[in-house]
């Protein structure tokens, strides 16, 4: 099946300094990829879709010069949170259609703590 | 803009039969879907109904009613690796476009 393979999987990083969490299609090219943030015990609130070639389209409240996103092939997509802050950690996941016909294959997640 | 509800939290037995609702509020509705997620780990899909009607895939199943805005997902058999988080999640925008609902934390105990 449809494999999608994040790293880091976890990240500590000093205030101040970005970070930068890729996503990869492993065995399927997907044009695109979405990026959600999840904080414990919530749901999963979708960022981002990232856009194979093109600009991503952050969801309403998301600050792109923050989280910028690049998807600059058809098979990895990178999030980089800049100038993190402490409230910026969270657990940032990535998911892509795979050969699912209807489901969404996720990555393992990117736990992110910054101190 | 979307908006999905579920219970928080429900327990069960072993075994046993659960039901876990979600109602929903969209635009440019295609489909609902389900996913589940352990503990620090990453969602994986369970089901997805477009139409009207009860799907079944092993021991689950879900339910859609679109004039209700209204699914479930019905676990049967409940064994211990079943507790875990189960989000519904409305597909929009041509599949685009995936939310997710509030979650429900699923606990089977003994």
């Amino acid at each position: 099946g449809a494999v999608v393979s994040q790293h880091p999987s976890w990240v500590i990083c000093k205030s101040g300094t970005s970070v930068k969490i890729e996503c990869r299609s492993l065995d399927f090219q997907a044009t695109t990829m979405f990026w959600y943030r999840q904080f414990p015990k919530q749901s999963l609130m979708l960022m981002a879709t990232s856009n194979e070639g093109s600009k991503a389209t952050y969801e309403q409240g998301v600050e792109k010069d923050k989280f910028l996103i690049n998807h600059a092939s058809l098979t990895l997509s990178t999030l980089t949170v800049t100038s993190a802050h402490p409230e910026d950690s969270s657990f940032y996941i990535c998911s892509a259609r795979g050969q699912e016909r209807y489901g969404y294959t996720f990555g393992s997640g990117t736990r992110l703590t910054v101190v | 803009g979307q908006s999905l509800e579920q219970p928080s939290e429900v327990t069960a037995v072993e075994g046993a039969i659960v039901q876990i609702n979600c109602t929903y509020q969209t635009s440019g509705f295609y489909g609902l879907s389900w996913y589940q997620q352990h503990d620090g780990g990453a969602p994986t899909f369970l089901s997805y109904n477009a139409l009207d009607g009860l799907e079944e895939t092993g021991r689950f199943s879900s339910f859609l009613s679109r004039s209700d805005s209204y699914g479930y997902l019905l676990l049967q058999e409940l064994q211990m690796k079943d507790s875990a988080s189960y989000f519904c999640a409305v597909y929009s925008g041509g599949y685009q476009k995936v939310t997710f609902g509030t979650g429900t934390k699923l606990q089977v105990i003994p």
